[in-house]
């Protein structure tokens, strides 16, 4: 399986971040797989965003679940991000990625998108 | 929340060297829930052991972990030019996946 990152790579301060997954080669709606928002700033490194399993069910990581809300859209093979009120602390390459199904670890990964917030 | 602390920041070696990364969790965690993964400049994190001592796809058995309670290490035996690069251990229990800060391995 391949996913690849789309998106806006700028950002203006207090607008809202959306990005694309799009699931290559393997099915959001295939088995017990979890995908995915992960980012990766120079003063956070990796941090968890949250989830989403095709049958639309979400975990988002307490520190950003107030602004956090991932959707899936299996027509599409998608599943998407949106990040609202954003701040230059949320300058970081972002990736998705798939869990293993039944095991909480990443086994695909996109290539990863930067997207900066600057006005 | 389990903060996991890995050391040393930097490790610098020579191919063929043994390297020993460590990663020290802030509570007592299941090994069963750790995973260590490789990053290359420019690219996204690569899957290489998870579970109690799993390797995943593709992992050669140079490759090894140990540990448990608060404190895992990851072994590489021999280091290839190919496995210079930064190594992060992450952890998942609450419903939350964290990471470590990461150790870059360098070339001496």
């Amino acid at each position: 399986v391949q996913l690849q990152e789309s998106g806006p790579g700028l950002v203006k301060p207090s607008e809202t971040l959306s990005l694309t997954c799009t699931v290559f080669g393997g099915s959001v709606s295939g088995g017990s797989h979890y995908w995915s928002w992960i980012r990766q700033s120079p003063g956070k490194g990796l941090e968890w965003i949250g989830y989403i399993h095709h049958t639309g069910s979400t975990n988002y990581n307490p520190s950003l679940k107030s602004r956090v809300t991932i959707s899936v859209e299996t027509s599409k093979n998608q599943f998407s991000l949106k990040l609202t009120s954003v701040t230059a602390a949320d300058t970081a390459v972002y990736y998705c990625a798939r869990d293993q199904g039944g095991s909480p670890f990443f086994d695909s990964w996109g290539q990863g998108t930067l997207v900066t917030v600057s006005s | 929340e389990i903060v996991l602390t890995q050391s040393p920041g930097t490790l610098s070696l020579s191919p063929g060297e043994r390297a020993t990364l460590s990663c020290k969790a802030s509570q007592t965690i299941s090994s069963s829930y750790l995973a260590w993964y490789q990053q290359k400049s420019g690219q996204a994190p690569r899957l290489l052991i998870y579970g109690a001592s799993s390797r995943a796809t593709g992992i050669p058995d140079r490759f090894s972990v140990s540990g448990s309670g608060t404190d895992f290490s990851l072994t590489i035996s021999r280091l290839e030019p190919e496995d210079f690069a930064v190594y992060y251990c992450q952890h998942y229990g609450s419903s939350l996946f964290t990471f470590g800060p990461g150790t870059k391995v360098d070339i001496k």
